[in-house]
């Protein structure tokens, strides 16, 4: 079975230019979450899709990010434009069941964004 | 603010001894502290979880220990290998909303030394 997969697996793009990146969770996972580490730190919750719904998007940075998901399967997280601190490793999880606890929750490779 | 604080950022440990890593936490709404293990090119994948209810858990070399008053939980690794090097993430679920979703520490980098 395959697991979440993301693309590209790094990009690199100049300040002010546009960048999407890509989340193909695992078949018939309708919870779909994405995070971002910055330099080191933690990995920050982004936001959170029920099938096509955002359930959650609180941890959106601000504007310059737009995350869909169509027809509820796989995802993308545009930004718009990019910033230097916007910089950072991109995942994408996704699970069967809200609750992390009745369900593992997987996560992909990463996308490794690098904005200079 | 960070919600969750990990420690030491980097760990060097000899094969066969034990390695531990710390975490805090502040909010006693946290109901579920799993430990995330992330190889290099790969993401997060779920170690070993704990429920607040317990004081203890072990998996293989694996064990947490979980202190709920000081709001401290930490991960043992007994006889620590070579192939344990990566790095290592706590984490807790909270509820946010209708919305749960993991608040994680900053990670430690294990270098298990042959």
């Amino acid at each position: 079975e395959a697991g979440v997969t993301q693309f590209p697996s790094h990009s690199v793009i100049e300040k002010g230019q546009t960048v999407t990146l890509r989340c193909d969770p695992i078949s018939g996972h309708d919870n779909l979450y994405w995070y971002r580490r910055v330099m080191g730190k933690e990995i920050k919750f982004l936001l959170h899709f029920v099938k096509e719904s955002k359930q959650d998007e609180s941890g959106m940075p601000n504007n310059r990010f737009l995350a869909e998901r169509t027809g509820g399967t796989y995802s993308t997280l545009k930004v718009q434009p990019a910033e230097l601190e916007d910089s950072g490793v991109y995942f994408c999880a996704s699970s069967q069941f809200m609750s992390f606890t009745n369900t593992e929750a997987f996560f992909g490779q990463g996308t490794r964004l690098t904005v200079v | 603010q960070q919600q969750v604080k990990q420690s030491p950022q980097s760990l060097i440990v000899q094969k066969g001894g034990i390695s531990i890593i710390n975490c805090a936490y502040e909010n006693t709404a946290f109901d579920y502290f799993p430990w995330y293990q992330q190889f290099p090119g790969k993401g997060p994948a779920l170690l070993i979880a704990i429920r607040p209810d317990v004081s203890e858990k072990k998996e293989g070399r694996f064990t947490i220990s979980f202190n709920k008053s000081a709001k401290q939980f930490s991960l043992h690794i007994m006889d620590s290998q070579p192939g344990d090097s990566a790095t290592y993430f706590c984490a807790a679920r909270g509820e946010s909303g209708s919305a749960r979703q993991l608040t994680f520490g900053s990670g430690t980098q294990l270098t298990v030394l042959p």
